[in-house]
């Protein structure tokens, strides 16, 4: 099947910086990326669609200023977390559906864990 | 999207059939029902989707009631692998581009030796 991958896979960073974590898609075009967030025991929560070319669009209650999502090209997308806290460690996800005729799966990266300290 | 409705937690014995339920009562007639697995601390899986017929792939097969509102995915023979938290998600289909996947708790399936 087709490959998401990201980067990094883990980042422990302290409070006040900023971090970037990378969304690919290694074998086939997304003109549409979508970013989860996961806390321990809990299911993922959607952030935000990254869509390329335009403007990402968030979930109600997600800061936009704070998460950053910038889709340059057809299978990179980014997230930027400004100005972390530690309530914003997590496990970040991101999906994408391909641009293939009849295709109904979506590809998950395998995740990134970020700590805050 | 249809809200759905899953068990949280299930045990299966190792070699066993996996039966794991979902209701989606308000389901349309355009939404299909997908199912994820997410083992832990990896990203999701995808398993199987249907819209109306049963479907069976290598992974697993999926049965939905006539009436559309609910279904049972099927895990034939599970092993210590199939160890996961399983997501049922109605929504409708992607044609091209497959839509956003709002996750419910999903079932945590515990396959026991």
């Amino acid at each position: 099947g087709a490959v998401v991958s990201q980067h990094p896979s883990w980042v422990i960073c302290k409070s006040g910086t900023s971090v970037k974590i990378e969304c690919r898609s290694l074998d086939f075009q997304a003109t549409t990326m979508f970013w989860y967030r996961q806390f321990p025991k809990q299911s993922l929560m959607l952030m935000a669609t990254s869509n390329e070319g335009s403007k990402a669009t968030y979930e109600q209650g997600v800061e936009k200023d704070k998460f950053l999502i910038n889709h340059a090209s057809l299978t990179l997308s980014t997230l930027t977390v400004t100005s972390a806290h530690p309530e914003d460690s997590s496990f970040y996800i991101c999906s994408a559906p391909p641009v293939l005729a009849g295709s109904y799966e979506q590809y998950f990266g395998p995740g990134t864990r970020l700590t805050v300290t | 999207d249809a809200k759905t409705t899953q068990p949280t937690s299930m045990d299966c014995a190792e070699g066993r059939a996996a039966n794991l339920p979902c209701n989606h009562s308000t389901i349309s007639g355009n939404e299909y029902v997908y199912w994820y697995r997410q083992i832990h601390s990896q990203g999701p899986q995808y398993i199987i989707h249907g819209l109306k017929n049963n479907e069976t792939n290598e992974m697993a097969s999926l049965i939905i009631t006539e009436d559309r509102k609910s279904s049972t995915l099927i895990l034939p023979h599970a092993t210590l692998r199939d160890t996961a938290v399983y997501y049922c998600i109605v929504r409708v289909g992607g044609g091209n581009q497959g839509g956003k996947l709002i996750f419910g708790q999903g079932t945590e399936l515990s396959v026991k030796p």
